[in-house]
């Protein structure tokens, strides 16, 4: 079975903190997602990979820089976090352009940013 | 721009009634169609994908179709833990952003 694990299910930051989180997948997956999610508004893209070292801006980034050092860890870092940055944060990963293969998503991360 | 419009938002259906979940989708070249269920507090879990129009995919109590503009979720005689909100999501050729709907929240009374 996939897994993507998300470091931590609940996290409570202050206004103006820098902010990590992070998302392991043990799948060998190429690709690697961060969105967010919002009542009424879906899932969004934040940002993306598709291979160490390598982003791609999604459809929200501002507010958000990421990191991948190695294939099986992404990570999403807030640089300075304001209070409209609360919200449910989902990894997700998938193999590259491999027959349709789905993303498989982490519990999540609710953060609050007070 | 790639679109998905999921509707109804919320179903609210007695155990054992049938009824189906609409997803419509605007995309430049369907490589597929995604079909996820999320419970509360939790990440969307994979169910289907659907590659061409008139596919259908099945899995217990779910149905999945696929048309050139729309997919359905059908669901035959739910049980209370069918309760989810489902999410389709809709991937183009060419790059592997998936654009998602905004969900239908189904809930299944006894």
């Amino acid at each position: 079975d996939v897994k993507v694990t998300q470091s931590s299910r609940y996290l409570v930051k202050r206004t103006g903190e820098k902010v990590f989180l992070e998302c392991v997948q043990d799948m060998d997956h190429e690709n690697m997602f961060w969105y967010r999610q919002d009542p009424g508004l879906g899932l969004r893209l934040i940002y993306f990979s598709y291979d160490v070292k390598m982003k791609e801006k999604g459809d929200i980034p501002e507010g958000y820089s990421v990191s991948r050092e190695k294939k099986e860890r992404f990570s999403l870092i807030l640089e300075s976090a304001s209070t409209n940055q609360t919200s449910m944060y989902l990894c997700a990963s998938s193999f590259q352009l491999r027959g349709n293969q789905p993303q498989h998503f982490g519990d999540g991360t609710r953060l609050s940013i007070l | 721009e790639d679109q998905v419009t999921q509707s109804p938002e919320a179903l609210r259906l007695q155990e054992g009634e049938s009824s189906s979940l609409n997803c419509s989708y605007t995309v430049s070249g369907l490589r597929g169609l995604f079909w996820y269920r999320q419970d509360p507090g939790k990440g969307p879990e994979f169910l289907f994908t659907l590659y061409s129009a008139g596919e259908e995919k099945e899995k217990e109590r779910l149905k999945a179709t696929l048309t050139k503009k729309e997919s359905f979720l059908h669901i035959t005689a739910p049980k209370p833990e069918d309760s989810a909100t489902y999410l389709c999501a809709a991937l183009p050729f060419g790059n592997e952003k998936l654009t998602f709907g905004t969900g239908t929240r189904l809930t299944i009374i006894p």
